[in-house]
Formats: C-alpha cells, sequence, structure tokens
C-alpha cells in the first residue's frame, strides 16, 4: 500500500512564472485536499475534491491558483505568475469516503517546497 | 470561527522526561479532534485522535483526551526519547465540514 504522493519535491522558480504540482493519492480514496502551510504556522486549506468534482474553495485560493482532477485520480495545482509571497510547502492529502459516525483521517503526503525567487 | 491554539514553543526536554503539548480549541459545531506530527524533511503523519467527548486517543506511548468541558486536547507522554524530536500539530474537522483545521504547531526538541 503506498501513501501519497507528491511531486515535485522541490520548486524553485522566478517571480512571474507559472509552476504546477501534481498529487497521487491512496488508491480508492476518493477525496483529495490541497493545502498550503508557511515557514512555522500550521497548514491552510486550499481546496477538496470528492472524485472529479471541486467541492469547496478557500478565500486562500486567488485567481491565481487553479486545481484540478480529470478522472478523479490524481491532482493538479497550478500557479500562475508566482509571486514571492507563494513561497511555501504546499501538501496534499486524501481521505476514503465521508462518513460522519466513522470520522476518516486524511493522509498526507510528503509536499512540494516551492520557493520564488 | 474554528480555531486551534497550541503552547508556544519551541520545548526543549530531556530524554525520558514527562511531556504535556497544550491544545484548545474554538468551535462552532462539534468536532473531531486530532494530533499530527511532522519530523525532520518528512510530511505530516497522524499521532492520534479523538471523535467524542470524554474519547482518548493513544499512540507510540502518547496520550490525548477530549475534554469539552475545557476545550482541551493536550498530548501528553510519560517519557520522552530523542527519537520524538519533531513538530507537533493539533487540529480539529467539524461534523459536516471539510476541512482540517491546524494549530500552529509545537516544535518539541529531546536531547540525550
Amino acid at each position: 500500500d503506498t501513501g501519497v504522493s507528491q511531486d515535485p519535491r522541490h520548486k524553485i522558480t522566478k517571480r512571474g512564472q507559472n509552476v504546477t504540482f501534481r498529487c497521487d493519492p491512496i488508491s480508492e480514496h476518493n477525496r483529495l485536499y490541497w493545502y498550503r502551510q508557511t515557514l512555522g504556522q500550521g497548514p491552510e486549506f486550499l481546496t477538496y475534491f470528492q472524485n472529479e468534482a471541486q467541492l469547496e474553495k478557500s478565500r486562500l485560493l486567488s485567481d491565481r491558483f487553479s486545481a484540478e482532477r480529470p478522472k478523479g485520480s490524481f491532482s493538479t495545482l497550478e500557479i500562475q505568475r508566482t509571486e514571492q509571497g507563494d513561497s511555501a510547502m504546499y501538501l496534499c492529502a486524501s481521505s476514503p469516503s465521508f462518513l460522519w459516525d466513522r470520522q476518516e483521517t486524511q493522509y498526507f503526503g510528503p509536499g512540494t517546497r516551492l520557493l520564488v525567487l | 470561527g474554528n480555531s486551534v491554539t497550541q503552547m508556544e514553543g519551541p520545548v526543549t526536554l530531556s530524554e525520558e522526561a514527562f511531556l504535556t503539548i497544550n491544545c484548545t480549541y474554538t468551535a462552532t459545531g462539534y468536532p473531531s479532534l486530532f494530533w499530527y506530527v511532522q519530523y525532520p524533511g518528512e510530511g505530516l503523519q497522524l499521532l492520534l485522535k479523538a471523535t467524542k467527548a470524554d474519547d482518548k486517543g493513544s499512540n507510540k506511548g502518547f496520550e490525548a483526551t477530549y475534554r469539552k468541558e475545557t476545550t482541551s486536547f493536550h498530548l501528553e507522554k510519560g517519557s520522552v526519547q530523542v527519537s520524538d524530536s519533531a513538530v507537533y500539530f493539533c487540529a480539529l474537522i467539524i461534523q459536516g465540514a471539510q476541512k482540517l483545521v491546524f494549530g500552529q504547531g509545537t516544535r518539541l526538541t529531546i536531547n540525550p
């Protein structure tokens, strides 16, 4: 059983460039989440998918950010026209079908660390 | 709104010392509570969880009890090891919501 994987693990880019990150969830997990973690802070929610549908987006997800999960499996997070303030760790997580009476856990990948110069 | 407040770090202890990391929360609904751990260079790993009041989560010698009356979920371990050095995050999720809300994290360093 493989865990959540993310690619690349590190990305350095220049301000104004576009970047794209990929997340592969645990197989058979139908929910996928993106979080952002800045230095010294806890992760903050960005968005989540149930299968291929994007069901919630945080106000943190500006118009320069777009996330997709076209076939309900892997997901991509794209940042256009990167800014220095986008420098952070981008975390992906997945979970199986949500049943409140058996609260399911989100399983996190290793993250993609982005540095915008 | 929903929020989690953790004990300020960093925390430095000697091996075999007793550990407590305080966590309190504010929630608009009924939360489940979690402790996640982040070892250097790695992603977040679930350490333990509790889904209702008075539940005790435990794993690897760590424990935390869901206290609704004090809105707390303090993490404890009786005898820490050098390998416990990491950043610990308290988090909640509200019934019907999908996002985890995290505290700011507490960096723990254990000296031999």
